[in-house]
């Protein structure tokens, strides 16, 4: 248990659906990341969030959206996805941004498969 | 832009036998470092960090130390048990200031322990 709760655990979606993935942290943090872990390519950071404003958009299609109503959730909404978008998608948080040894908590991850 | 390589394995050890798994690193500043690891079917958990140089981080018989010098932070174990299998992912964290937050990861090394 890390502190960090992602629901759903798994995800089926079609190419015209629209879906969103939740995270909510339990530690106080003010910074929450998205992450996408797919089978070929490294860890990618998506977005950051700091005290609920964006920090950072890793160059992400617009067909992933974020939000971020406060410091304790996070969303990441999906609308005509593609199959290339199938990947588990890790969501962390963490202190804060202002200090590199902050260490960054994940959950446990969305797998989301577009079919 | 930072980087982090590692070996991506399949590494394959005998229980009880030393483990060692590289990793190097280019980055401007002085970034933090990291070791996570994710077992089958979970998120990532951190294993050690170290916030500056010549620093070792340290948890359940795994060290490693941040070398400035070769811009290093190779990952050891003593003695390596069957429940050590897993994939082993090495990161970096920006300083402060340093544009843009989140860790940067290596590929993972993964891990396979037999009896």
């Amino acid at each position: 248990e890390t502190g960090v709760t992602q629901t759903p655990r798994h995800l089926v979606m079609g190419m015209t659906n629209k879906k969103s993935l939740k995270c909510e942290q339990h530690l106080g943090h003010n910074a929450m990341y998205w992450y996408k872990q797919s089978a070929k390519k490294p860890l990618e950071l998506m977005f950051v969030y700091n005290f609920k404003e964006q920090t950072e958009n890793n160059s992400v299609p617009s067909r992933f959206s974020p939000e971020c109503p406060n410091s304790s959730h996070l969303f990441l909404h999906l609308h005509t996805l593609q199959p290339e978008d199938s990947a588990l998608y890790l969501c962390a948080s963490s202190r804060g941004t202002a200090f590199s040894g902050n260490t960054i908590y994940f959950g446990e991850g969305s797998w989301l498969t577009v079919v | 832009g930072d980087s982090v390589t590692q070996m991506e394995g399949p590494v394959t050890l005998s229980e009880e036998a030393f483990l060692t798994i590289n990793c190097t690193y280019t980055a401007t500043g002085y970034p933090s470092l990291f070791w996570y690891v994710q077992y089958p079917g979970e998120g990532l958990q951190l294993l050690l960090k170290a916030t500056k140089a010549d620093d070792k981080g340290s948890n359940k018989g795994f060290e490693a130390t941040y070398r400035k010098e070769t811009t290093s932070f190779h990952l050891e174990k003593g003695s390596v048990q069957v429940s050590d299998s897993a994939v082993y992912f090495c990161a970096l964290r920006r300083s402060s200031g340093g544009g843009a937050d989140g860790l940067t990861f290596g590929k993972g090394t993964h891990l396979i322990i037999q009896p």
